[in-house]
C-alpha cells in the first residue's frame, strides 16, 4: 500500500508561471501534513507544514482537504530556483512524529 | 543555523562488511531518526530513538541494523552485514519534541 502518492512530473514551466501540485495519503489517521524539497542528491528540507485551514508562505500556498485526503502546493511567479523535487509528507497518529512517510516526490524545472 | 552533521558523506564497501555511520545532531534536540533513499525512490523511515531507545522502527530495520548514541553527541547507525540492496543514502534527522525534523546531508553508502 502506497501512503503516500504524488504526480512524479517532470513538471517544466517557464519562469513567473504558477504551477500546482497533488497528493493523496492513505491512512485516515494521519495527523500532520508537511512540504518538502529536495534537490539532487540533498537532504529534504521543510517547505512548509500544511494546516486545515490552509496556509500561506509568501509565494506558496498549501491546503489541505481531510475529507479527500488531499494535500496541494501551489506556487506562484516560479523563479529558477524553485527547481527541485517537492516531497509530499504525512505523520500518522499513534506514530511517533518524527515516523514521517514521503511521497516519491514531483520534479520541478523552472527555465529562463 | 544549527544543523545535523553526518560522516562519511560517502562510502564504498564491500557486500558482507559492516558499517557504521555516524551522526551528530542538533544539540537541544532529544529526538533522533535515521531514514534511507535508494537512488530514484522515496525517502523511507529506519528508526526512531529518545530518552536512550529505540522509540518506533521500521519492517526495513531488521536485525541487521542497530543504533546507538555512544556519547552526549554522536548518534549511529551499524549495518553489520551490508547487501548489495543497502546501497542508499542514509540520512540522519533530529527534532526537538518531534516537531520539525531536521535532516543532516547524507551519508551515500554503495555496497559493491
Amino acid at each position: 500500500r502506497k501512503e503516500v502518492e504524488q504526480d512524479p512530473g517532470p513538471f517544466n514551466v517557464p519562469e513567473g508561471a504558477t504551477v500546482a501540485f497533488n497528493c493523496t495519503y492513505s491512512n485516515s489517521a494521519s495527523q500532520s501534513f508537511f512540504w518538502y524539497r529536495q534537490d539532487c542528491r540533498k537532504e529534504p528540507k521543510l517547505l512548509m507544514s500544511v494546516y486545515s485551514s490552509g496556509n500561506e508562505d509568501g509565494r506558496f500556498t498549501a491546503q489541505l482537504n481531510r475529507a479527500s485526503q488531499y494535500i496541494s502546493l501551489l506556487i506562484r511567479d516560479s523563479k529558477l530556483s524553485d527547481s527541485a523535487t517537492y516531497l509530499c509528507v504525512v505523520n500518522t497518529r499513534g506514530s511517533t512524529l518524527g515516523r514521517l512517510y514521503f511521497g516519491r516526490g514531483t520534479q520541478l524545472t523552472v527555465w529562463p | 543555523e544549527p544543523e545535523v552533521t553526518q560522516t562519511p558523506s560517502h562510502q564504498v564497501t564491500q557486500m558482507g562488511q559492516e558499517v557504521i555511520l555516524r551522526c551528530v545532531p542538533i544539540s537541544n534536540h532529544l529526538y533522533f531518526y535515521w531514514y534511507r533513499q535508494i537512488l530514484g525512490q522515496k525517502v523511507e523511515f529506519l528508526v526512531s530513538f529518545y530518552n536512550n531507545e529505540i522509540s518506533e522502527k521500521s519492517e526495513i530495520f531488521d536485525d541487521q541494523f542497530s543504533v546507538e548514541r555512544p556519547d552526549g553527541s554522536n548518534f549511529t547507525l551499524k549495518i553489520r552485514s551490508t547487501k548489495l540492496e543497502d546501497s542508499a543514502m542514509y540520512f540522519c534527522a533530529s527534532s526537538d519534541r518531534g516537531n520539525t525534523i531536521y535532516f543532516g546531508e547524507g551519508s551515500w553508502l554503495t555496497v559493491v
